[in-house]
C-alpha cells in the first residue's frame, strides 16, 4: 500500500450521521492533512495535525492522530448534503528542512468518496 | 483576493502537440507547486518553483516536461510531444511562505486531454 491511504474508498450516508474515515500512512511524517475535493474542482485544506498532537478540532470535523500505528481519522458530525466530496489525507514526506520540516512535497491517498444523501 | 487560478480548465491536444499549462498564484504568494492526479489516483507531486528558480523538481518525468516561473506572469507547465499516458489533471498549488505548516492553497485544476 502507498503512503497516505485512505479508507473505505466510498461510503454513502443520511444527512445528519456521522462519516468516519480513516487513513494509514508508512513513513515516519511531520504533519498530517486533510483535503476535500468537490467533483471536478481543487483540493480545499480542511485542516492540520502535527506529529506531536493526538486530536485537533474545526467546527463539525475532528481529526486524531495516532503516530504508534500510523494512522489518521477524520470524523464528520451531523453531515449535510454539501459534504459530499472526495477526501484526501496527506502527509509531509523527508528529509526535512531545517525549518522543522517541509510541507511541500505532499503525498496524497486516493481518497475516501463520501455521499451524504438528504 | 483573488484564489490560485489556473487556465485553461480543459485542454485537448493530439498525440505529439505541445500542452502549456498556466498558474496564477494568489496574490503575494511567491511560492508555487505543480501536482498531478491521474484517474483513480491522489495528487503526487510534480516541481516546486520560486521565482525565477527551480527548487525542487524531483517529481518531474525526465523527458518532455518542463516548468518556470518567471519575474512577470504566471508559472507554466510545459508538456511537449504529449502522449495518452499525459492524460491527467493538472493542479497548481501556492503558499506565502515554506514551512512545515505552511498551508497550500490549491487551483481548481487543468484537465489535459490527450487524444
Amino acid at each position: 500500500s502507498q503512503q497516505g491511504e485512505e479508507d473505505p474508498q466510498a461510503l454513502s450516508i443520511q444527512e445528519g450521521e456521522n462519516a468516519t474515515m480513516n487513513c494509514s500512512y508508512k513513513t515516519s511524517i511531520n504533519n498530517l492533512q486533510w483535503y476535500r475535493q468537490n467533483s471536478g474542482r481543487g483540493l480545499v485544506h480542511l485542516i492540520l495535525i502535527r506529529s506531536n498532537e493526538r486530536e485537533k478540532h474545526s467546527g463539525r470535523l475532528r481529526v486524531t492522530l495516532d503516530t504508534s500505528k500510523k494512522s489518521s481519522s477524520l470524523l464528520i458530525t451531523a453531515s449535510r448534503a454539501a459534504d459530499t466530496a472526495s477526501y484526501f489525507c496527506a502527509t509531509d514526506a523527508p528529509p526535512y528542512s531545517n525549518s522543522g520540516g517541509s510541507n511541500y512535497k505532499l503525498t496524497f491517498g486516493k481518497g475516501t468518496l463520501l455521499t451524504v444523501n438528504p | 483576493n483573488a484564489g490560485v487560478m489556473q487556465n485553461p480548465r480543459h485542454l485537448v491536444r493530439r498525440r505529439g502537440q505541445e500542452a502549456r499549462l498556466r498558474c496564477s498564484p494568489m496574490k503575494g504568494h511567491s511560492h508555487v507547486y505543480w501536482y498531478r492526479q491521474l484517474p483513480e489516483e491522489g495528487l503526487k507531486f510534480m516541481v516546486y518553483l520560486q521565482k525565477e528558480n527551480i527548487i525542487d523538481e524531483s517529481g518531474m518525468p525526465k523527458e518532455r516536461f518542463s516548468a518556470e516561473f518567471p519575474k512577470e506572469g504566471p508559472s507554466i507547465l510545459r508538456i511537449q510531444q504529449v502522449v495518452r499516458g499525459d492524460s491527467a489533471a493538472y493542479f497548481c498549488a501556492s503558499s506565502l511562505r515554506q514551512g512545515a505548516d505552511e498551508k497550500l492553497f490549491f487551483g481548481s485544476g487543468t484537465q489535459l486531454s490527450v487524444l
